[in-house]
């Protein structure tokens, strides 16, 4: 069975200061890795995603993750925090025999000025 | 940008009635999803839908379960007994065919959910 792991419940950052969000992710065969980000009343909204190729994803926001298939780990990464980055986010996995996205626990990100 | 929409925002039942929650994907979507969040739990899946049937549900997804969608636009999820531990976040989901650009690694795009809260 595949399962997520979001180790912190909350992270906090100073505004322009780098963010990581950590994800590690169990899984038979290759990994489908998505992140998604939820602000209040809201839906999940897609971030990135992690398929196959380079091992540093780029997506939405200036927001990217890197994909380590020895640590089994997909931590999303910001150079410089905005406050207006404060929000839940969760990490997925996808396998390939099926449709369902399995989520982590999510991580709430608290941006301070 | 168009949007998953879902109907109502908030629904309140008593136990054991029957709620149906509703969801409109994106038009030119053929996947649909629905997951719940029970509050301060993980989100979990539901079941998926592709060509008019299920096509995988996990084990929450029992009897009192079923999806639906009814014409052209909506997907609907239907409880039929409530009871308290229905009590939820339900999300809606959709993600575009095959065929269209990826198959399996499409993004699933949400809806911003339903709170069911069961009395």
């Amino acid at each position: 069975a595949q399962s997520v792991a979001q180790p912190e419940d909350q992270v906090n950052v100073a505004e322009g200061n780098p963010l990581t969000v950590k994800c590690t992710y169990s899984v038979s065969g290759n990994p489908y890795l998505f992140w998604y980000v939820q602000y209040p009343n809201r839906g999940l909204q897609f971030l990135l995603k992690y398929i196959t190729g380079d091992n540093l994803v780029k997506g939405s926001y200036g927001f990217e993750a890197e994909f380590n298939k020895s640590q089994t780990s997909f931590h999303l990464k910001k150079p410089s925090a905005l406050v207006s980055d404060s929000a839940l986010y969760f990490c997925a996995v996808r396998d390939l025999s099926g449709n369902m996205l399995t989520f982590g626990g999510g991580t709430r990100l608290m941006v301070k000025p | 940008e168009p949007e998953v929409t879902q109907t109502p925002s908030h629904q309140v039942t008593q136990m054991g009635q029957e709620v149906i929650l509703r969801c409109v994907p994106i038009s030119n979507h053929l996947y649909f999803y629905w997951y719940r969040q029970i509050l301060g739990q993980k989100v979990e899946f539901l079941v998926s839908f592709y060509n008019n049937e299920i096509s995988e549900k996990s084990e929450i997804f029992d009897d009192q379960f079923s999806v639906e969608r009814p014409d052209g636009s909506n997907f609907t999820l239907k409880i039929r007994s409530t009871k308290l531990e229905d009590s939820a976040m339900y999300f809606c989901a959709s993600s575009p065919s095959e065929s269209t650009s990826g198959g399996y690694y499409n993004e699933q795009f949400f809806g911003p959910g339903t709170r069911l809260t069961v009395l």
